[in-house]
């Protein structure tokens, strides 16, 4: 079975663009989260969706926002990028939502800022 | 911010050895999960420990949490090149939006 599929798996912008981050979960899981993850440090939690709703939300700006798609599909968008939104972004997706779930991780994508 | 530290940062140590790693955390939690991150790969779940439990295994890995001291240990038993990583912990206290710690580096020297 395949896992989380993350696109692109790289990325290069410049500061003040826009950029669109797609994740496609492991079948027949309907929760998608997002993360950020700093170079040497640990993931962040940016936003939780479940069945197409929004079911949490980390601290990130409003320049931050994803959505989930009918096929449980997401995609993280970030509007006027900053030099510090370099970073790997995660996708992770799991069967429910709510607590006891293993989240299962795609490989990211890497997001560099000039 | 992060809601927890591993201790230690960086921890190296020969084939055949075991690797102890350890996590605390601020808030009260509903678990404890335990991840693998492979240099730019995404991260593997390992081990995922309830509030109520207190010790866990899986294969060589055994893990502890004591809630009272709010933190949680890793112990990797004997040790192979193949388990060079960085691990994390992550604290769940609601609805699985994971916080993670900022992770202990092991390095296995063969």
């Amino acid at each position: 079975d395949a896992g989380v599929t993350q696109s692109p798996t790289h990325l290069i912008k410049t500061r003040g663009q826009q950029v669109t981050l797609r994740c496609s979960p492991i079948s027949g899981h309907k929760s998608v989260s997002w993360y950020q993850q700093v170079l040497g440090q640990g993931p962040q939690f940016i936003f939780q969706y479940y069945e197409k709703e929004e079911r949490g939300r980390g601290n990130f700006p409003d320049r931050f926002s994803a959505r989930q798609f009918p096929n449980y599909s997401s995609e993280l968008n970030v509007n006027a990028l900053l030099l510090g939104d370099s970073a790997l972004y995660l996708c992770a997706s799991s069967l429910e939502d709510g607590s006891y779930q293993p989240q299962h991780f795609g490989d990211g994508t890497r997001l560099s800022i000039l | 911010s992060q809601q927890g530290e591993e201790d230690p940062q960086a921890l190296s140590i020969q084939e055949g050895e075991n690797a102890t790693m350890n996590c605390s955390y601020k808030t009260s939690i509903n678990n404890l999960q335990w991840y693998r991150q492979n240099s730019g790969r995404g991260l593997v779940h390992l081990i995922l420990i309830r509030s109520n439990e207190r010790e866990k295994h899986s294969g060589r890995l055994r893990v502890t949490l004591d809630t009272s001291k709010k933190s949680s240990s890793l112990l990797i038993t004997a040790s192979r090149a193949a388990d060079t990583a960085s691990y994390f912990c992550a604290t769940d206290d609601a609805g699985n939006m994971l916080t993670f710690g900022g992770g202990t580096r092991l390095m296995v020297k063969p």
